[in-house]
């Protein structure tokens, strides 16, 4: 199993630009989430779904779409960068219906906005 | 999803017990306690968790106290590689428990 795939690995974008941030998982968990990470502090939850069609937000949903078509992906879109939105981001999954299952992450994409 | 409170930092000389405190006062009966621990900016690395009871697995040992408002993970032989940031979680037993991280512990094994 290779986990969970986060890609690009690095980007850089221009104030305005939109792109989208790739994460699949090939363990079949139910619950996917993403997460930011800005320099020196702790991970706050951008948006998470429970399981195919179902999507909600978290702490700092402002600025990113998400949707989840497939089991397997979630991607997270952000619709016009800002350089606020300059951070790492982290998917994550978990066994949705255990309830109790730990999170597995992603290594991470690390992106600025000039 | 209760609140935690960590420490900010740690030291622990190496081959001694790390002991990490995690104060979750507001824990709810059906909220489990979850460590993780983050090593330089790999994404955070799954460690133990427990409910009422104290668990141990190969990596640490989850001690819960009674009233389950607080909690230490233990590392019982620390090593350089340890240094990380530990973050302590609760989270409600459901599909839709969601995971709220604070800013964590930063520990520094020294030798």
């Amino acid at each position: 199993n290779a986990g969970v795939t986060q890609t690009p690995k690095f980007q850089v974008l221009k104030t305005g630009q939109s792109m989208t941030l790739q994460c699949a998982q090939d363990m079949n968990h139910e619950y996917m989430s993403w997460y930011r990470q800005d320099p020196g502090m702790g991970l706050r939850l951008i948006h998470y779904s429970v399981g195919a069609g179902i999507t909600d937000q978290g702490e700092v949903p402002n600025g990113y779409n998400v949707s989840r078509s497939t089991t397997e992906d979630f991607p997270l879109r952000l619709l016009s960068a800002a350089p606020s939105q300059t951070s790492v981001y982290f998917c994550a999954s978990r066994v949705g219906q255990a309830g109790n299952s730990p999170l597995h992450f992603g290594n991470g994409t690390r992106l600025t906005v000039t | 999803d209760a609140k935690t409170t960590q420490p900010t930092s740690m030291d622990c000389a190496e081959g001694r017990a790390a002991n990490l405190p995690c104060n979750h006062s507001t824990i709810s009966g059906n909220e489990y306690v979850y460590w993780y621990r983050q090593i330089h900016s790999q994404g955070p690395q799954y460690i133990i968790h427990g409910l009422k009871n104290n668990e141990t697995n190969e990596m640490a040992s989850l001690i819960i106290t009674e009233d389950r408002k607080s909690s230490t993970l233990i590392l019982p032989h620390a090593t350089l590689r340890d240094t990380a940031v530990y973050y302590c979680i609760v989270r409600v037993k459901s599909n839709a428990g969601k995971s709220t991280f604070g800013d964590g512990t930063t520990l520094t094994v020294k030798p």
